[in-house]
């Protein structure tokens, strides 16, 4: 099973909400990414978890707030977003830090309005 | 400078045909990975195929395979025989050994297959 879910798919929120996202796997996969991704570029790294602890965070504004509960879960938390925050959000994860291909979820379409 | 180069923004082919899809790579490191991705409108990214930079031969998964070219440092994707579902966004990625877990992706190649 090489399966990654993400909740929700869809996600519409004002620019004073708080929501999450959620991601989950259970290939044993010990690395765990969250991609933005605008429409026709390629995804952009934003944080990278490693045996639960946070190994890359590419400058990402403190408004997005990852959190890895266990090695299964990965949250990505949402406060004070602006409209230019609205992309496709993608989870993925791989076997270990060291590992091959990543495998992606469906990812969630996030609106800022 | 850019890690991958895809240079072809958006290809066309016939039903049935096969269909190259361009992809070059800057490293210094010998130990690295290539990857392709296809990602339909739907968003999900979807894996495709691996090559190692230690590999031998090209990879080839059912109707895809890598043409591994190392001393020009490129790894162009061949889609044999394509099909209406084929029609996507194709990203072309690589992991260096000495940056561990990042992956540098190009800028994609959007494929149309028409019937």
């Amino acid at each position: 099973d090489t399966e990654v879910t993400q909740t929700p798919k869809h996600l519409v929120m004002g620019m004073t909400n708080k929501k999450s996202l959620k991601c989950e796997q259970h290939m044993g996969h010990r690395a765990m990414y969250w991609y933005k991704q605008k429409a026709k570029k390629p995804p952009e790294l934003m944080f990278v978890y490693s045996y639960e602890k946070l190994s890359i965070n590419e400058s990402v504004p403190s408004r997005f707030s990852p959190e890895c509960p266990n090695s299964s879960l990965l949250n990505l938390h949402l406060h004070a977003l602006q409209p230019e925050d609205s992309a496709l959000y993608l989870c993925a994860s791989s076997q270990d830090s060291q590992g091959y291909e990543q495998y992606f979820g469906p990812g969630t379409r996030l609106t800022v309005t | 400078a850019q890690k991958i180069t895809q240079t072809q923004p958006g290809m066309f082919v016939q039903e049935k045909e096969a269909v190259t899809l361009d992809c070059t790579y800057d490293t210094s490191d010998p130990s690295y990975g290539l990857f392709w991705y296809k990602q339909p409108s739907s968003g999900e990214m979807i894996f495709l195929i691996y090559q190692g930079s230690y590999d031998q031969q090209n990879a080839t998964e059912g109707r895809y395979s890598l043409n591994f070219q190392k001393a020009r440092k490129s790894a162009n994707l061949v889609i044999s025989a394509s099909q209406l579902g084929d029609s996507a966004m194709y990203f072309c990625a690589m992991r260096e050994a000495y940056t561990g877990n990042q992956f540098y992706f190009g800028t994609g190649t959007s494929l149309t297959v028409i019937p």
